[in-house]
């Protein structure tokens, strides 16, 4: 079984650029999660969608992040203008069931690493 | 106060010796307690989960989890060389999203 695959593996772009990352989750898991570790810092909650809807977005830092997840399947993080405290390590991670609450496990992806210059 | 704290590290260890790590939260309702481990440049990979008090054990692994402390601890016994790593602890508070501490990296001495 595929596990959660992020997509780019790294990425270097400009302030004031775009840039739109990927994740596909583990096939079957209705839910998706996105995280950040910043240089120094813990790895820390971004958002979590169940199927395509968004549940909990509220460690989303601003509204120069938008999450989608169209059809319930993979999901995109776009940071729109980026900033030079946008830089770190985006970590996507998938559960299977959302009714299991606390034991459900989450299965984490690679990450992707974004450097803004 | 950070929501989960973890001893700061690095730690070394000879190989075959006990690692000890150790983990205190800040949420006394929190419900569930994970450890993940982080080679360089990997994904977190989940290598125990706790849920209720006492110690629970798996191959080289033990978890020990105490909510009257708050604290949660992982013990590898035997330490390998493939055992050097980052261990994240990792706690769901009363939702869904795991609260991380900043982990603590192992390094096993052959």
């Amino acid at each position: 079984e595929a596990g959660v695959t992020q997509f780019p593996s790294h990425s270097v772009i400009e302030k004031g650029q775009t840039v739109t990352l990927r994740c596909d989750p583990i096939s079957g898991h209705d839910n998706l999660y996105w995280y950040r570790r910043v240089m120094g810092k813990e790895i820390k909650f971004l958002l979590h969608f169940v199927k395509e809807s968004k549940q909990d977005e509220s460690g989303m830092p601003n509204n120069r992040f938008l999450a989608e997840r169209t059809g319930g399947t993979y999901s995109t993080l776009k940071v729109q203008p980026a900033e030079l405290e946008d830089s770190g390590v985006y970590f996507c991670a998938s559960s299977q069931d959302p009714t299991s609450g606390y034991t459900d496990t989450q299965y984490f992806g690679p990450g992707t690493r974004l450097t803004v210059l | 106060q950070k929501e989960v704290e973890q001893n700061s590290g690095p730690l070394s260890v000879p190989e075959g010796a006990i690692a000890s790590l150790n983990c205190t939260y800040s949420d006394r309702v929190s419900q569930s307690f994970f450890w993940y481990r982080q080679y360089s440049g990997k994904s977190p990979e989940l290598i125990m989960s706790i849920y209720s008090n006492g110690d629970k054990e798996d191959g080289r692994f033990t978890a020990q989890l105490n909510k009257a402390s708050q604290y949660v601890s992982l013990l590898i016994r035997d330490s390998q060389p493939s055992d050097s790593a980052t261990y994240l602890c990792a706690v769901i508070p009363s939702d869904y999203k795991l609260s991380f501490g900043a982990g603590t990296t192992v390094t096993v001495r052959a």
